[in-house]
């Protein structure tokens, strides 16, 4: 059965203190691999695709990267305003039309 | 560029009455559209995703039902709300069949009393 884990649930930093989360994921022949930024009441918002093993994307203070069982989003010197709810999603070989979402990581940066 | 509309943001609704939220997407054509219900502190719960005018699957049995009218316009209904329906709903969509992640609406927070 295809599914998405993503840990922790969630994850209190000090403003400059640097971490990661991590999207573990099992499905069949994987497609792509998508990070997510929701903010409180609002829909998410699209950050990175990973296609392959291997691969990294970086946009800021975040760089998301790819294995062949788990994905890393890692957060450097992060700051207030990166405090959000991060989703992954996999897209998978079998199914282009559909994506499996995990339940999410809640990011809370103190100042 | 592409954009996707979503409303009401807010509703409340006595359980037992009927729902309507409306989606519409534009600057594409042809986007698969999705329906996902989302829990408070929860990940996204797929209700319903279309390929095409009147293809509708559904990945949940519930009182909940989608039409898809015209390319670019998906609809979720209900006849009768139950409190369990309570929860943000939010709307997506991609390109068909290609590798592109999904750009979502910015959802409607529905309350039933």
């Amino acid at each position: 059965e295809d599914q998405v884990t993503q840990s922790p649930e969630a994850l209190r930093l000090q403003e400059g203190e640097s971490s990661s989360l991590n999207c573990s994921y099992t499905v069949s022949g994987l497609r792509g691999l998508f990070w997510y930024r929701q903010d409180p009441g609002k829909g998410p918002e699209f950050l990175f695709t990973l296609y392959s093993a291997g691969e990294e994307k970086e946009k800021e203070r975040l760089k998301a990267t790819l294995t062949k069982k788990e994905s890393f989003l890692h957060i450097t010197a992060p700051k207030p305003e990166d405090s959000a709810t991060y989703l992954c999603a996999v897209q998978a070989a079998n199914n282009f039309n559909k994506f499996y979402f995990g339940s999410g990581t809640k990011l809370n940066v103190k100042p | 560029s592409q954009t996707i509309h979503q409303w009401p943001a807010t509703l409340v609704q006595p359980v037992g009455s009927p729902l309507s939220l409306e989606c519409t997407v534009e600057g594409t054509s042809n986007p698969n559209l999705y329906w996902y219900r989302q829990a408070a502190g929860r990940g996204l719960q797929l209700l319903f995703y279309s390929v095409g005018i009147g293809q509708i699957s559904s990945e949940v049995p519930q009182n909940l039902s989608a039409s898809r009218p015209q390319d670019r316009q998906f609809i979720l209904s209900s006849k009768k709300l139950l409190l369990s329906d309570s929860g943000f709903y939010l709307c997506a969509w991609s390109p068909r069949d290609i590798l592109q992640p999904q750009h979502f609406g910015d959802g409607t927070r529905l309350s039933i009393l």
